[in-house]
């Protein structure tokens, strides 16, 4: 069983539509965990962290289930500039984070 | 905010050559890694380095080496490229407090041919 498992889509939105990715991870011992985006050819960026209380960034929330070992992300009102690759990630320690093949996105108008 | 600047966007070379790929970043941070990224794969680890003239093999070191004389500094080096080395190499860094996870570099898109 890989590390990080997410769906890799593509999830085929219209405008305005609400979304929502899910990601399991298979360590118990996972840390902290992030959701990073990817745009065509370019380098991932950090959307948003993931707290165990679940946090929100305008549209985006985040939510995590330590009992289920998954971390989710909802993206609200979804916008055309929202269409991009959604990578998951979790950190162990001192150790190099573990990517997720990720998710892509692609919202239509 | 952090800064990690890979020297090359695109590189295109022969299979045989000796092909080094250089990032730096300029916040000081302890930790740097090098990632390749090829569809359907996703991003693998090849190399990392957690301090000065320290290096730790990732997923995928075979046919790849590193370099880390300065702390600014972590080098790619493909020692025989070949054409299964064509890819984009994403170069990244991050602090000792891993929370905020890495910064990434804008990427070398690399042709062997």
């Amino acid at each position: 069983r890989k590390e990080v498992e997410q769906d890799p889509g593509p999830f085929n939105v219209p405008e305005g539509a609400t979304v929502a990715f899910n990601c399991t991870y298979s360590n118990s011992a996972s840390q902290s965990f992030f959701w990073y985006r990817q745009d065509c050819r370019k380098e991932p960026k950090l959307l948003m962290s993931v707290y165990s209380s679940g946090n929100e960034d305008g549209r985006f929330t985040a939510q995590l289930n330590r009992a289920s070992q998954y971390i989710s992300l909802l993206i609200r009102d979804s916008k055309l500039s929202d269409s991009a690759t959604y990578l998951c990630v979790v950190i162990r320690g001192n150790t190099p984070l573990v990517f997720g093949k990720g998710t892509r996105l692609s919202v239509i108008a | 905010d952090v800064k990690v600047t890979q020297s090359s966007r695109y590189l295109v070379k022969r299979t045989g050559e000796k092909v080094f790929l250089e990032c730096v970043q300029d916040m000081d941070h302890e930790n740097m890694f090098w990632y390749r990224q090829d569809p359907g794969l996703g991003l693998r680890l090849i190399y990392f380095s957690y301090d000065v003239k320290m290096k730790e093999k990732g997923d995928i070191p075979e046919g790849y080496s590193v370099s880390r004389e300065k702390k600014e500094r972590f080098s790619l080096i493909l020692e025989s490229a070949s054409t299964n080395q064509t890819s984009m190499y994403l170069c990244a860094s991050m602090g000792s407090v891993s929370n905020y996870g890495y910064t990434f570099g804008s990427g070398t898109r690399l042709t062997v041919v």
